[in-house]
């Protein structure tokens, strides 16, 4: 059975630290993996997608790493700012089953002055 | 370039009654996807249309159905409402150009059942 868990389930930080959130997948044949963000009362927007062949993937201040050996994807938050508090959820397609897409509980991020 | 258009943004509904919620996709997107999130389940998937067809469908009950229309534009109707019910309703839409391309959500429907 196809399975997304992420960890952990929520996360308080300090305004300016960093801050890693992590997903497992059992999904297979992998296909890609999103990470999306979604702010209280708002639709997922996606932050990166990453691909079997790709291990590290930036977008400003978010790097998300796969190994597709493990199964195991992270998202690292630099310098987190307040605005970065919200939800983050890992999605990972499957190639069958029309490209199903597969979805973690999410992980809530709070960052505090 | 449009994002993807949900209606109403927030409703109130009683037990018994039946809701339909409204979806408008991006334009040029054929597929849609309907997705319940509560508290603690997170994103759960509902169904998905491509062309006015189910393409894939979750594990919810057959009170849950919807369609889409030629345009694109897809609406979801939840019959003999429950408590449990009460969740925020996303739609998604997506290029079907590429199969594993980015969803784009709307801002949700909330609906409260009471």
């Amino acid at each position: 059975k196809n399975q997304v868990e992420q960890s952990p389930q929520s996360l308080i930080i300090l305004e300016g630290k960093n801050c890693t959130l992590q997903c497992n997948y059992t999904v297979s044949p992998f296909s890609n993996l999103r990470w999306y963000k979604q702010d209280t009362g708002r639709g997922p927007v996606s932050l990166t997608i990453m691909t079997f062949s790709e291990n590290t993937k930036s977008n400003g201040r978010y790097t998300a790493t796969l190994d597709a050996d493990t199964k195991q994807s992270s998202l690292h938050i630099t310098a987190s700012q307040l605005s970065d508090s919200a939800s983050y959820i890992c999605v990972v397609s499957a190639m069958n089953s029309g490209y199903a897409l597969n979805f973690g509980k999410g992980t809530s991020l709070l960052v505090t002055p | 370039k449009a994002g993807v258009t949900q209606t109403p943004r927030y409703l109130i509904k009683t037990r018994g009654q039946q809701v339909t919620l409204s979806c408008s996709p991006i334009s040029g997107h054929r597929s849609v996807s309907w997705y319940q999130q509560t508290p603690g389940q997170g994103l759960q998937f509902l169904f998905e249309y491509f062309s006015e067809t189910q393409r894939n469908k979750g594990n919810f009950p057959g009170r849950f159905s919807g369609r889409q229309f030629s345009n694109s534009r897809s609406e979801m109707n939840v019959s003999t409402l429950e408590l449990g019910d009460s969740a925020l309703y996303l739609c998604a839409s997506r290029s079907d150009r590429v199969p594993t391309g980015e969803l784009f959500f709307g801002e949700g429907s909330r609906l409260t059942v009471l």
